[in-house]
């Protein structure tokens, strides 16, 4: 079945440095991919998406990176701020299309 | 969240009691699904439904049951709790698979002692 990690559990980053936090995914017939955002105590959160047939997607301060070669995935988030301190999960679509989750990165904003 | 309430929020109960959780939703979205969520695991998937009385086993679904007998509602139900399911649900609900994100309730924290 489908496997998602992300390579670090935590990463620490001063306040206004850009964050780039990576994924792996294993079924190479994944289509769709989620980042989420959790603050604690709070369920998940969408931040953004990405389909197969891209390679790069831009939101607010976030961009999503997808390298299908190496089943790659990343998120990068631009001038971090405190406010982006959360533990942050990838997402791929496996068997029958749900969704499955990686492990989560802590993302810790020093000051 | 907008759209999607778990209750309750918390919750302390007894090995070997039953405990259901509710899952709300006024989004209309067809697909609705339970996970759990534990240090080092990620979220993982207990059962979800993709229509009224249509429910399928998720990855850790031993243990778990879970009803939908309106659009709205899911519910999921631990026949005999055991510690082993002390842990935080989430509920999440999606219009369509593959090709939409899952739109999370807040959670229930859940300990069993």
């Amino acid at each position: 079945g489908e496997s998602v990690g992300l390579h670090l559990p935590t990463l620490s980053v001063q306040e206004g440095d850009n964050s780039i936090i990576n994924c792996a995914y294993s079924n190479s017939a994944s289509d769709y991919f989620i980042w989420y955002k959790q603050e604690s105590g709070k369920g998940p959160q969408f931040i953004i998406d990405i389909r197969s047939n891209m390679d790069k997607r831009q939101g607010q301060r976030v961009t999503v990176l997808l390298n299908k070669t190496v089943k790659h995935l990343s998120l990068q988030i631009a001038a971090t701020q405190p406010g982006d301190s959360a533990v942050y999960f990838c997402a791929a679509t496996g068997g029958g299309n749900k969704l499955t989750f990686g492990t989560g990165t802590q993302l810790k904003v020093e000051l | 969240d907008a759209g999607i309430t778990q209750s309750p929020r918390h919750k302390v109960t007894e090995t070997g009691t039953p405990v259901t959780l509710r899952c709300h939703q006024t989004e209309n979205h067809r697909y609705m699904y339970w996970y759990r969520q534990d240090p080092g695991h990620g979220l993982r998937l207990i059962h979800y439904s993709y229509g009224v009385k249509d429910t399928d086993k998720g990855e850790v679904s031993d243990g778990y049951s879970v009803s939908r007998s309106k659009t709205e509602d899911f519910l999921l139900t631990l026949e005999s709790a055991t510690s082993s399911q002390t842990s935080v649900y989430f509920c999440a609900i999606s219009p369509q698979e593959g090709t939409n994100g899952y739109t999370f309730g807040s959670g229930t924290r859940l300990t069993v002692v």
